[in-house]
């Protein structure tokens, strides 16, 4: 049963704590990508990356930090340097896109973390 | 500027009707283009791509494409009360699968 799953689905951590969100896909996917969804606003993405071992900044990289050692997992971890880290985070994954053309993303069933 | 803009609603429909919805951009590049359906407290759930202008249909629903106009919309025909949910436009940057995100406009069928 291929898909991407995404552990814990919620997370409660202290302010001053890094946490590290798991994000695991077996559809052979090269391209994997980290969002945040902040309440009644759309996905921003905060690191994405092409293949193993090379990943990219997005939008919002500031305070978050990623690894991919393994084509199948892209493990994010916030970190206390992120000012407002409570948020929906979302993983998702896509075929590595062609020459002007953008294939589909699809999405883990996200991490709701709250920090307090 | 922001790079996708959509209506955030919410947009209310009767059972049964025609439920339009519309997304703009930015970027003249664009050349992908994707609706995903949201439901409350859920994962984005890919409901269309398109690529080129005119219509793409997938049983009840259709995408139209404008590159002209920078315009996309999503067409749900007989909407149902399971179609309530945010539906997110996302387009992505020439070359890349860089995708940038409408806040989302939410549907309510109402029965």
């Amino acid at each position: 049963d291929g898909g991407i799953t995404q552990s814990p689905k919620y997370l409660f951590r202290k302010e001053g704590q890094n946490v590290t969100l798991s994000c695991e896909q077996n559809l052979n996917h090269d391209a994997m990508y980290w969002y945040r969804q902040d309440p009644g606003q759309g996905l921003r993405l905060i690191y994405y990356s092409q293949i193993v071992n090379d990943f990219q900044k997005g939008d919002i990289a500031e305070g978050y930090s990623v690894s991919r050692e393994k084509k199948e997992s892209f493990p994010l971890t916030v970190t206390s340097a992120q000012k407002n880290p409570t948020a929906f985070y979302l993983c998702a994954s896509s075929i590595t896109p062609l020459t002007g053309v953008s294939y589909e993303q699809y999405f883990g069933p996200g991490t709701r973390l709250t920090v307090t | 500027q922001k790079e996708v803009e959509q209506n955030s609603g919410p947009l209310s429909v009767p059972e049964g009707a025609i439920a339009s919805l519309n997304c703009t951009y930015s970027d003249r590049g664009s050349q992908s283009f994707f609706w995903y359906r949201q439901y409350s407290g859920k994962s984005p759930e890919l409901i269309m791509s398109i690529y080129s202008n005119g219509d793409k249909e997938d049983g009840r629903f259709t995408a139209q494409l404008n590159k002209a106009s920078q315009y996309v919309s999503l067409l749900i025909r007989d909407s149902q009360p399971s179609d309530s949910a945010t539906y997110l436009c996302a387009v992505a940057a020439y070359n890349f699968n860089k995708f940038y995100f409408g806040s989302g406009t939410k549907l309510n069928v109402k029965p």
